[in-house]
């Protein structure tokens, strides 16, 4: 089975340069997590999605930050303009139906801002 | 205050001895998570435990809901267990809530 796949894996910009980054879950996984994880800290929860629906963006800065599912299987993320403080790894994650089940972590994309 | 705490944050240990990693928390919570992050990024759920213990391989969590704590134990610790240990609690929301994270370094 293939697992979470992200790319890129690695993406250096300038700050108030614009970033998107794609998340491929694992087949047949309905729920799709976006995490944000900056260094020293845990994965902190940007955004959750049910299918194509939004569960929870309660932590997502939506000035710059937005998420897509469309068809409720790939999504982006995107960081228009970035800061510095985006510098961080992000984790993009699914499960079957929710976090009762056990979540599958892709690789990450490592961003830095400069 | 945290509402997930990790102790220790760095742990060094020689191969083979047996390591103890705790995680407190202070919600209502359903489920509790252990995870492994391995430099580079990725990570691995290891166990997921409501109540009692569990065990895979060398591996074995508990989980304490009275008190509100869960321990991960490595057994014969080897240098590929280098990793970044998480502890991660399901509340009510059905959200994740993540610890800081114990790094783990074992030398040959």
């Amino acid at each position: 089975e293939a697992g979470v796949a992200q790319s890129p894996r690695y993406k250096i910009i300038e700050k108030r340069q614009s970033v998107a980054f794609w998340c491929n879950p694992i087949s047949g996984h309905a729920t799709l997590y976006w995490y944000q994880q900056i260094l020293g800290q845990g994965p902190k929860l940007l955004i959750q999605f049910q299918n194509n629906g939004v569960v929870d963006d309660s932590q997502l800065p939506k000035d710059r930050f937005s998420a897509e599912r469309l068809k409720g299987v790939d999504s982006t993320l995107k960081i228009q303009p970035a800061k510095l403080e985006d510098s961080a790894v992000y984790l993009c994650a699914s499960s079957w139906a929710g976090s009762s089940y056990e979540q599958y972590f892709g690789p990450g994309t490592r961003l830095t801002v400069t | 205050k945290n509402e997930v705490e990790q102790s220790p944050q760095n742990l060094t240990a020689q191969e083979g001895e047996f390591i103890t990693i705790n995680c407190s928390y202070s919600v209502g919570i359903s489920a509790l998570h252990w995870l492994q992050q391995h430099p580079g990024g990725g990570i691995v759920s290891l166990f997921m435990l409501s109540s009692g213990k569990k065990k895979h391989g060398r591996l074995i969590a508990t989980i304490n809901i009275q008190e509100k704590h869960s321990s991960l134990h490595i057994t014969a610790s080897h240098p590929r267990d280098s990793a970044v240990y998480i502890c991660a609690v399901e509340g009510n929301t059905d959200k994740l809530i993540f610890g800081t994270g114990t790094r783990l370094q074992v030398f040959p």
